[in-house]
């Protein structure tokens, strides 16, 4: 079956530290990934995916991930935090032809001041 | 403004009624989903339909219904029959064809 694992339900980090939230799935086909954030009581926003193309993605407000197969994993980064950071932030996997969505359960940002 | 609206943001029920949650896209997304959401437990598919007049169950579809009688609706009902409704509820779409689900703003359901 296919899932997704992020480890770390709680990362806090500095302002203007790095920022790395983990993300492994499993699956041997290789699947559509996307890393979504979302700010309390709203819906959740994409800030960038992965869909076969480029292995390193950008995304919005600084973030990026990098796609490695070897190691199924779809890490997210940020060079920088900023405190507007702190939310919840969900890694999904998606397979054609259905892409029905599987989510993780999700890692919440505190960014300290 | 395109996008996918959900009404209401709020909403409370009695143990025992029926309630009905909204969700209308003006996307021309051909796909909708519904997803529960409770904390630590990430996202959880209810149900999903992919054309008109046509839907599936997801992983937790018991007591929960749906219809889908124009693209853009897609409304939910939470029936006496789920014995947890307390919960955030979000609406996603798709285009067909496209990789990615975009989401509504989400309502929050409590059983009283």
């Amino acid at each position: 079956a296919q899932s997704v694992t992020q480890l770390g339900s709680h990362v806090s980090v500095s302002e203007g530290a790095l920022v790395l939230l983990r993300c492994n799935y499993s699956s041997s086909v290789p699947p559509y990934l996307f890393w979504y954030v979302q700010y309390p009581n709203q819906g959740l926003q994409l800030l960038l995916k992965y869909t076969s193309a480029a292995t390193l993605v950008k995304g919005i407000n600084g973030f990026e991930a990098e796609f490695k197969k070897s190691e199924t994993s779809f890490h997210l980064t940020k060079p920088s935090a900023h405190m507007s950071d702190a939310a919840e932030y969900f890694c999904a996997v998606s397979y054609p032809p259905g892409n029905q969505f599987y989510f993780g359960t999700g890692t919440s940002l505190t960014v300290i001041p | 403004d395109g996008g996918i609206t959900q009404s209401p943001k709020y909403l409370f029920r009695k143990e025992g009624q029926n309630v009905t949650l909204s969700c209308e896209q003006n996307l021309n997304h051909d796909a909708m989903y519904w997803y529960r959401q409770d904390p630590g437990q990430g996202l959880r598919l209810i149900y999903y339909s992919q054309i008109v007049n046509d839907f599936q169950k997801g992983d937790i579809a018991e007591g929960y219904s749906v219809s889908r009688e124009k693209k853009e609706s897609f409304p939910l009902t939470v029936t006496s029959a789920q014995k947890n409704p307390t919960a955030f509820y979000l609406c996603a779409s798709r285009l067909a064809g496209g990789k990615e689900q975009f989401f509504g703003p989400g309502t929050r359901l409590t059983v009283l």
